[in-house]
């Protein structure tokens, strides 16, 4: 089936330690975006990729790295400099072009103990 | 960017239809309004999105304002199942921005039976 994938679903980490939520599309998509969403609130822009080798930063992406080396990949890294990083991310892809519907993954909820 | 502005909450009865509104007065000729929901513990999924007409799916039917400053998505008999958060997005599709996808807080739609 063709889709979005994260993993894991939940995921425990120590604090200080750096993690890596993983994402995975099979729709060929071009752009590929992480989202971090807190109880209660809305979606935040962590970063998106428009394209293979290239990612531009969303609204809060400090104590974050992505990279794309695959158009199917696109892994989140939460470094130990976020300062509060249990959150519940989601990753969701389209294809370029104009005006295309997103898909999102189910997400993962992290949390750093 | 142009925002939208949508109510914190609101409530319905199952089986009445809801009427969502969603401002946006800063839109540009070449937005779309586009329409998601995020079902509890789940990533946010496509819901509908238009330009200037009036739009139905099998999902839901979205009013668009004759000057486009505001819309309305309408869920013609709520179910139990329609509980989610409900966003309001403008997409536009030229320029170099058309890869950014931002999202608000949403409208958080209580069902009640």
């Amino acid at each position: 089936d063709g889709g979005i994938t994260q993993s894991p679903k939940y995921l425990f980490r120590k604090e200080g330690q750096n993690v890596t939520l993983s994402c995975e599309q099979n729709l060929n998509h071009d752009a590929m975006y992480w989202y971090r969403q807190d109880p209660g609130q809305g979606l935040r822009l962590i970063y998106y990729s428009q394209i293979v080798n290239d990612f531009q930063k969303g609204d809060i992406a400090e104590g974050y790295s992505v990279s794309r080396e695959k158009k199917e990949s696109f892994p989140l890294t939460v470094t130990s400099a976020q300062k509060n990083p249990t959150a519940f991310y989601l990753c969701a892809s389209r294809p370029g072009g104009s005006n295309t519907e997103a898909f999102f993954g189910q997400g993962t909820r992290l949390t750093v103990v | 960017d142009a925002k939208t502005t949508q109510p914190n909450s609101m409530e319905s009865n199952e089986e009445e239809p809801v009427h969502l509104p969603c401002n946006h007065s800063t839109i540009s000729g070449t937005d779309y309004i586009h329409w998601y929901r995020q079902l509890p513990s789940q990533g946010p999924e496509y819901v509908i999105h238009g330009l200037t007409s009036n739009v139905n799916n099998r999902m839901a039917s979205l009013a668009i304002a004759e000057d486009r400053k505001s819309s309305t998505l309408i869920l013609h008999r709520a179910t139990l199942r329609d509980a989610a958060v409900y966003y309001c997005i403008l997409r536009d599709p030229s320029g170099g921005s058309n890869y950014k996808l931002t999202f608000g807080k949403g409208t958080l739609l209580t069902v009640n039976p």
